[in-house]
């Protein structure tokens, strides 16, 4: 069966990077988008971008442009997703999902699994 | 920017009928798939209707989606309602870009 693992929540100073990873299992790694959602307390969701892990091909969102970096290890099936410069207002619970559509076919209109979200909390 | 607008909450009693609506901001909301999802507290989303009106294997047929080109809208029908429905559902859709659009979100309660 399908599953996403992320690691653990991070606690991060202002200013900080955080590197969130998602380890995928259960299906063909490279055939599927990868994308990245964040929750802020008590907020609704964000998508932050997506990953294309067969090339490494990303698509970001405009306001995550230059702070944010998704990168792949096809070795072990494993998705990440950096943040840097990070400030107060990024704290949120970040969540892989796995895209529909065999790469590199697109759009990619949604997910069918999620993983268990990632606790960010950036306080100095 | 492509938008899409959910109310903020909405409540009913448990057997009643509940619709959510999703509103797009531009554009004809029937040109790009709508998905809704549920997210119970503390939980990741999990898709309740999927490509507007198809259901995930698993998900009750209480759960219905459809589309309202007249309104630009999307909605979210869930009959029978049952307490373990509470929750906060979600529209999702995405723009010219691919880039995903999501609803703000809505508070279901049932009591």
């Amino acid at each position: 069966q399908v599953q996403l693992v992320q690691s653990g929540a991070e606690v991060k100073k202002p200013g900080a990077s955080v590197k969130v990873s998602c380890k995928a299992s259960g299906y063909t790694f490279t055939g599927y988008y990868m994308h990245w959602v964040r929750q802020a307390p008590g907020q609704g969701l964000e998508w932050m971008g997506r990953i294309n892990p067969n090339s490494g091909g990303t698509n970001y969102a405009q306001k995550f442009q230059g702070r944010v970096t998704m990168t792949r290890d096809t070795s072990i099936s494993t998705a990440y997703m950096e943040l840097s410069r990070l400030r107060s207002d990024d704290t949120a619970v970040y969540y892989c999902a796995k895209g529909i559509v065999v790469v590199p076919a697109s759009p990619d209109p949604h997910s069918d699994y999620w993983g268990q979200g990632t606790l960010v909390t950036v306080s100095s | 920017n492509f938008m899409l607008t959910q109310p903020h909450s909405v409540s009913e009693s448990p057997g009643k009928t509940v619709t959510i609506s999703c509103t797009g901001s531009s554009g004809s909301i029937a040109s790009n798939y709508v998905q809704w999802y549920q997210q119970r507290p503390g939980s990741a989303p999990t898709t309740v209707i999927y490509e507007d009106n198809q259901r995930p294997s698993g998900v009750p047929d209480r759960f219905s989606g459809s589309i309202d080109s007249s309104s630009n809208s999307a909605s979210l029908t869930i009959s029978g309602l049952k307490t373990e429905d509470e929750a906060d559902y979600y529209c999702q859709s995405y723009d010219s870009s691919n880039v995903w659009v999501f609803g703000g979100g809505t508070k279901l309660t049932v009591l």
